[in-house]
């Protein structure tokens, strides 16, 4: 079978490793899905986003990955930097104007 | 750097105090929300207005007042509030439900 991956509350990474950060998402009418950064101190800051007819996206040193038969999204950042330690949030949205968020995985970055 | 400017950046507020939190966007989106996130937890979401109408409003306590003066501005009213309701209030804006941008917020606190 699949695996799906764990939320976790906390991530620590290498300086220079690839991070992924999992997120389970309850609502099956969700189809649009968004990742944000959030540094201390500071509003979220859009980092990625992935509509539900596609399973997989990429950016600048991000990639989001869409299962939607399990109901999980995940952030992957290639060669994580010490400026890529935040708290990173999963939202999801259901053909409206609400977005529900995630609990939230604080990434910290060992140099 | 964010499009959406709130202001003040910091408030502190009495329990019988009135005060106004205010967001400006000048991207011409049509859809402005008012989020409140309490430390290490997710935004919640507030009010959402549409087209200057308000369109969502998630169950807020009256104390919270939001309006929408034009396309541009969004305010939220604040009257006898609680010291639970010392939060980060972040306003966010969007065109249609696409990517939802978020300002810097304002930390309120209430004694």
């Amino acid at each position: 079978g699949e695996s799906v991956g764990l939320h976790l509350p906390t991530l620590s990474v290498q300086e220079g490793d690839n991070s992924i950060i999992n997120c389970a998402y309850s609502n099956s009418a969700s189809d649009y899905f968004i990742w944000y950064k959030q540094e201390s101190g500071k509003g979220p800051q859009f980092i990625i986003d992935i509509r539900s007819n596609m399973d997989k996206r990429q950016g600048q040193r991000v990639t989001v990955l869409l299962n939607k038969t399990v109901k999980h999204l995940s952030l992957q950042i290639a060669a994580t930097q010490p400026g890529d330690s935040a708290v990173y949030f999963c939202a999801e949205s259901a053909n409206d104007y609400k977005l529900s968020f995630g609990a939230g995985t604080t990434v910290t970055v060992r140099a | 750097d964010t499009e959406v400017t709130q202001t003040p950046k910091h408030l502190v507020m009495g329990m019988t105090n009135k005060k106004s939190l205010k967001c400006e966007q000048h991207m011409g989106h049509r859809a402005m929300y008012w989020y409140k996130q309490k430390a290490k937890k997710p935004p919640e979401l507030m009010f959402v207005y549409s087209y200057e109408k308000l369109s969502i409003n998630e169950s807020v306590p009256s104390r919270f007042s939001p309006e929408c003066p034009n396309s541009s501005l969004l305010n939220l009213h604040l009257h006898a509030l609680q010291p639970e309701d010392s939060a980060l209030y972040l306003c966010a804006s969007s065109q249609s439900r696409n990517t939802i941008y978020f300002g810097e917020g304002s930390w309120l606190t209430v004694v």
